[in-house]
């Protein structure tokens, strides 16, 4: 099966720019979504195709694919980003998440 | 607006069936879309289960494949699961979802609120 990787925590200050990576084996090849999950909320679509914003997801979120890494870059983070993020592709008809990766906002 | 809700009992015992039923709002399932379930372990990440289409066809996770039973209940506008022999590792928050597919990529777009379930005696 197909597997990714998160680092498993990223910490950032507040107005800086964050990076998380997602890693797999010719990870480029895939189109790779992002999802954002707030405490004691469910997950929402951040990022999707790689690079593409959902309606209503704010510009500072952007993303990446090539090789094998994809990356989420959050720019000007705010306090309110602070969340667990994963990655996620489709991959043998099926869906695959990473592990995750928590983002604290210090 | 597309909106999901699970319903469903919090509490299994073990070696029992967990049922479970997603109702949608905003959307005709039979319209299109495969539609499917997600779970999370307390403290942990997440686990796709399977979808399902209106018209029967299904994916599922090789892992879980041989306790899923998953159907759609067009009439009322929604879906089920059923996951049998459970036991402890099966608790864990179970989310609804639709499954969207794009770019060659498939991916839940809008999830349920979620619904925690335990296996316990």
């Amino acid at each position: 099966s197909y597997e990714l990787t998160q680092p498993p925590s990223v910490t950032v200050s507040p107005g800086q720019t964050a990076s998380i990576t997602c890693s797999g084996y010719k990870l480029g090849d895939k189109y790779v979504c992002w999802f954002q999950q707030r405490p004691g909320h469910s997950p929402a679509l951040v990022i999707y195709e790689n690079d593409e914003r959902p309606s209503g997801i704010p510009e500072r979120f952007s993303g990446s694919n090539s090789g094998n890494t994809a990356t989420l870059t959050i720019s000007g983070t705010q306090a309110m980003d602070e969340a667990d993020y994963y990655c996620q592709v489709w991959d043998s008809s099926t869906v695959v998440f990473a592990g995750g990766t928590k983002l604290t906002v210090l | 607006q597309v909106q999901l809700r699970e319903s469903g009992p919090g509490l299994v015992k073990p070696s029992g069936t967990l049922s479970l039923t997603c109702g949608v709002s905003g959307y005709s399932i039979s319209s299109g879309f495969y539609w499917g379930w997600i779970r999370q372990p307390p403290g942990k990440g997440l686990e796709w289960i399977g979808s399902v289409y209106h018209g029967g066809s299904t994916f599922y996770n090789p892992s879980l494949k041989s306790r899923i039973i998953t159907s759609v209940d067009t009439s009322n506008n929604q879906f089920s699961l059923k996951l049998s022999s459970v036991t402890a590792a099966d608790t864990a928050v179970y989310y609804c979802a639709r499954k969207n597919c794009t770019g060659g990529n498939c991916y839940p777009d809008y999830w349920g609120q979620g619904t925690l379930v335990t296996v316990s005696s």
